[in-house]
This record gives structure tokens, C-alpha cells and sequence, in this order.
């Protein structure tokens, strides 16, 4: 069945580094893959999306690239800020019924 | 708009009574899942309807857990007998139908079961 892998962390960052979250997925057929954010005391919210391969999916300066061919969607933002601490979910929707499929979630701290 | 709103927030039971958690979905989202969140094993889909019906119900844990939802628009889950390993956030999310639709999730139900 479907399956997503993701760093499960804790990950630890000071502002204004560099973030990477790895998320790799095993699918029948051609999903679309989501990353979610929960922040602190928040629920699950959309953070991008990306549809088909090689596609770059984008937001508040997050960005993960559709891999099709090393089944992936890493997680990257360039200078992270202290509002970005929250739990990072990689998810891929496929089949048809179109449910989600989480990995175990990836909870990052930025201190100041 | 208004997003998925559900009841309660919180909810402490006794083991062995039932439990009735509400999910009321985005206007026009005709599909609509539970999840469940927990510390052990994540995010799990428990069922999804399309309209009324639940093409998929394949990650109720056990015959205890069912659900409903009646106008295409609100759905009841429902345990029976809840048990301590019942413990956990439930979710409901609504979409639009297909692959790349979003799921928007509402705030979630916080079931202690003691």
C-alpha cells in the first residue's frame, strides 16, 4: 500500500538557517503529494501541494519539488523564522478515494 | 467562509460508555474524511464519504467505530464500548472531489478515555 517516510526529528534550528525535511513515498500510480503544518495549539493546515512530477510546489517561502524518479518531496525554506516552529506532515493522496497517507511528522524549533 | 468546524473540543469518558463526536464540513465539499491523531501512530484515515455513502471505511480500527453522515453534509462518529487505547485527537477534513484537492481539517475532537 501507499507510504510516506519523512525525518522524524526533533530538528533544532537557529533563525535564518537553512531547513531541509527529507519526505520520500511509495505509491501505486501517480499521487499528489502535500506537505501540512500544525503550529502550536493549531490545527492541520495546508503549507503547498504539488500534483503531478516535477512540479514545485510553494508558500510563505517553503518550497518542495515533486521528484518522480527519486520518489520524494523534500521540504526547503532558505532563513527560517521562529514562527515557523510547528510539526511538519508530508502526506500523498492516491487510488480512488483519495485519502490522505501522513508520514510520522517532523517537529522543527527555531530559537531566535 | 467558514472552515470544518466540530464538538466537542474536548471530550473525558469513562471506559466502556459510548461517545458521538460531530463533524460539520465546509459548504459544497461533498467528500469528507475522519482521521485520528495519535502519539503512537500518527495520522490514520479512518473513513471516507462521498455524499452520503462510505465507499471506504477501511481504517476503522474495529467494529465499535462507526459513522454516518445524512444531507451530505454532517457526520457523526461514533464509538462504542471506548476503550483506553481509544485515546486521541479525531479529525475531520473536507474537500472537494479529486486527486489534487485540498482537505481543509477542522480543529479536531481531544477524546481522554480513563
Amino acid at each position: 500500500g501507499d507510504s510516506v517516510t519523512q525525518m522524524e526529528g526533533p530538528v533544532t534550528l537557529s533563525e535564518e538557517a537553512f531547513l531541509t525535511i527529507n519526505c520520500t513515498y511509495t505509491a501505486t500510480g501517480y499521487p499528489s503529494l502535500f506537505w501540512y503544518v500544525q503550529y502550536p495549539g493549531e490545527g492541520l493546515q495546508l503549507l503547498l501541494k504539488a500534483t503531478k512530477a516535477d512540479d514545485k510546489g510553494s508558500n510563505k517561502g517553503f518550497e518542495a519539488t515533486y521528484r518522480k524518479e527519486t520518489t520524494s518531496f523534500h521540504l526547503e525554506k532558505g532563513s527560517v523564522q521562529v514562527s515557523d516552529s510547528a510539526v511538519y506532515f508530508c502526506a500523498l493522496s492516491g487510488g480512488s478515494n483519495y485519502k490522505l497517507t501522513f508520514g510520522k511528522g517532523t517537529l522543527l524549533t527555531v530559537n531566535p | 467562509g467558514a472552515g470544518v468546524s466540530q464538538s466537542p473540543s474536548n471530550k473525558v469518558t469513562e471506559k466502556g460508555k459510548d461517545v458521538e463526536l460531530r463533524c460539520d464540513p465546509i459548504s459544497g465539499h461533498t467528500a469528507l474524511y475522519w482521521y485520528r491523531q495519535s502519539l503512537g501512530q500518527g495520522l490514520e484515515f479512518l473513513i471516507y464519504f462521498q455524499g452520503n455513502s462510505a465507499p471506504d471505511k477501511s481504517g476503522l480500527p474495529s467494529d465499535r467505530f462507526s459513522a454516518e453522515r445524512t444531507g451530505g453534509s454532517v457526520s457523526t462518529l461514533t464509538i462504542q464500548r471506548t476503550q483506553q487505547e481509544d485515546s486521541a485527537v479525531y479529525l475531520c477534513a473536507s474537500s472537494l472531489v479529486g486527486l489534487a484537492e485540498t482537505q481543509y481539517f477542522g480543529p479536531g475532537t481531544r477524546l481522554l478515555v480513563l
